[in-house]
């Protein structure tokens, strides 16, 4: 089994639409969980960090679920710009006490006029 | 510009070459990493150094060498690679605490193996 496991997709949705990715881990005891972005040709960017409780920004929401160990994240109103791939990230510590992030596959998304 | 700064960002090297890619963060992170990302695949991670010990070597072949001078340089040294060993190689750093280990990346260097 993976270690973060995403739908590859890609997603293909119209300007306005809501979409939303999954992401499951394999590991329980992994302590924090973000999104990034990547752009074609780009590095990955920091989208949000996804906390226990839930969190959002602006037409971004995030959501964690310890118990099932998923992630998700849910876009409102898509853009255009939006359009990337979306890579579920997951951090475990190691012996010693450093951090080291997993990423999944990503998520292609693709918004059409 | 994100604070790290990768060279070459383009690199065609033989089989037989030895080179090397260079990472510098201006960013006052801690740790830092290699990931390889290769076309259709999730980024693997090579190597993590933190605090400029290396603390995760993720299985990788002893033709890719890390090198850690100080918390702002990383290098990853190449010799006698293999046409498979195409990839976008990218570097990152973070702050290697509990909460704060968000990754910043450079902007990658492509290897092209012939």
């Amino acid at each position: 089994r993976k270690e973060v496991e995403q739908d590859p997709g890609p997603f293909n949705v119209p300007e306005g639409a809501t979409v939303a990715f999954n992401c499951t881990y394999s590991n329980s005891a992994s302590q924090s969980f973000f999104w990034y972005r990547q752009d074609c040709r780009k590095e990955p960017k920091l989208l949000m960090s996804v906390y226990s409780s839930g969190n959002e920004d602006g037409r971004f929401t995030a959501q964690l679920n310890r118990a099932s160990q998923y992630i998700s994240l849910l876009i409102r109103d898509s853009k255009l710009s939006d359009s990337a791939t979306y890579l579920c990230v997951v951090t475990l510590t190691v012996s010693g006490g450093s951090y080291i992030p997993t990423f999944g596959r990503g998520t292609s998304l693709i918004v059409h006029p | 510009e994100t604070g790290v700064t990768q060279t070459p960002r383009h690199l065609v090297m033989g089989m037989t070459n030895k080179k090397s890619l260079k990472c510098e963060q201006h960013l006052g992170h801690n740790a830092m990493y290699w990931y390889k990302q290769s076309a259709k695949k999730p980024l693997e991670l090579m190597f993590v150094y933190s605090l400029e010990e290396r603390v995760e070597n993720n299985s990788v072949p002893s033709r890719f060498s890390p090198e850690c001078p100080n918390s702002s340089h990383l290098f990853l040294h190449l010799h006698t690679l293999q046409p498979e060993d195409s990839a976008l190689y990218l570097c990152a750093s973070s702050q290697d605490r509990a909460g704060a280990n968000v990754l910043t990346f450079g902007a990658g260097s492509r290897l092209t193996v012939l």
